[in-house]
């Protein structure tokens, strides 16, 4: 059964800087990883779907890499801003067809302070 | 474009009662995935749907059940429901059959809390 960690559960910096959010997953046979926002009370965002095959994907100051042979994944936010903060979500697509749909981890609820 | 809409976007019941939520997908999603997100156990995934039919179904009791309609839109149903069916109920659509190889594109969310 596919497991998917995320370090640290929270974290607050001051704006302006870069920063890491780690995820890692049992199972390294998954189709995609896709990372995702919450905002409190809110659905989910979709901010970066990496597929199998690819090492990384980029979107504005976002960038996610994966590497299945370690079963990690990072998001990487540049240059963050007070409206960064959320809930940082990272979930493994399963291999074989998707039969547990997505797994998620907790989330990395961050905060940039002014 | 219009996201993923819900509805209702609270709901209180009591214990015993059965509540329906209804889910409309991304205009040309076919997919519709449904998930259940408390504190405790986080996001854990319930069902998908494509073309009307269920493809997958996560661990959840018979209680839990859905449908999905000719113009892909869903609906779950909860059954006599218990205490710790208090959550937020998430339904994310995607383009096509094996949703999850696809972007999820997720809704606000229905609240439900059982008193």
């Amino acid at each position: 059964k596919q497991e998917v960690t995320q370090i640290p559960a929270a974290l607050s910096v001051p704006e302006g800087e870069n920063l890491v959010l780690n995820c890692s997953f049992t199972d390294s046979a998954i189709y995609n990883l896709q990372w995702f926002r919450q905002d409190p009370g809110k659905g989910l965002t979709s901010l970066l779907l990496i597929q199998s095959s690819q090492r990384e994907q980029t979107s504005g100051r976002l960038n996610a890499s994966l590497d299945k042979s370690s079963g990690r994944s990072t998001l990487y936010i540049a240059a963050s801003q007070p409206g960064d903060s959320a809930t940082y979500l990272c979930a493994a697509g399963p291999g074989g067809g998707g039969a547990d749909g997505l797994t998620f981890g907790k989330g990395t609820h961050l905060i940039i302070q002014p | 474009k219009a996201g993923v809409t819900q509805t209702p976007r609270y709901l209180i019941k009591t214990r015993g009662q059965q509540v329906t939520l209804s889910c409309s997908p991304i205009s040309g999603h076919r997919s519709v995935s449904w998930y259940q997100q408390t504190p405790g156990q986080g996001l854990q995934f319930l069902f998908e749907y494509f073309s009307e039919t269920q493809r997958n179904k996560g661990n959840f009791p018979g209680r839990f059940s859905g449908r999905q309609f000719s113009n892909s839109r869903s609906e779950m149903n909860v059954s006599t429901l218990e205490l710790g069916d208090s959550a937020l109920y998430l339904c994310a659509s995607s383009l096509w059959a094996g949703g999850v190889a696809d972007t999820q594109y997720f809704g606000p969310g229905t609240r439900l809390t059982v008193l």
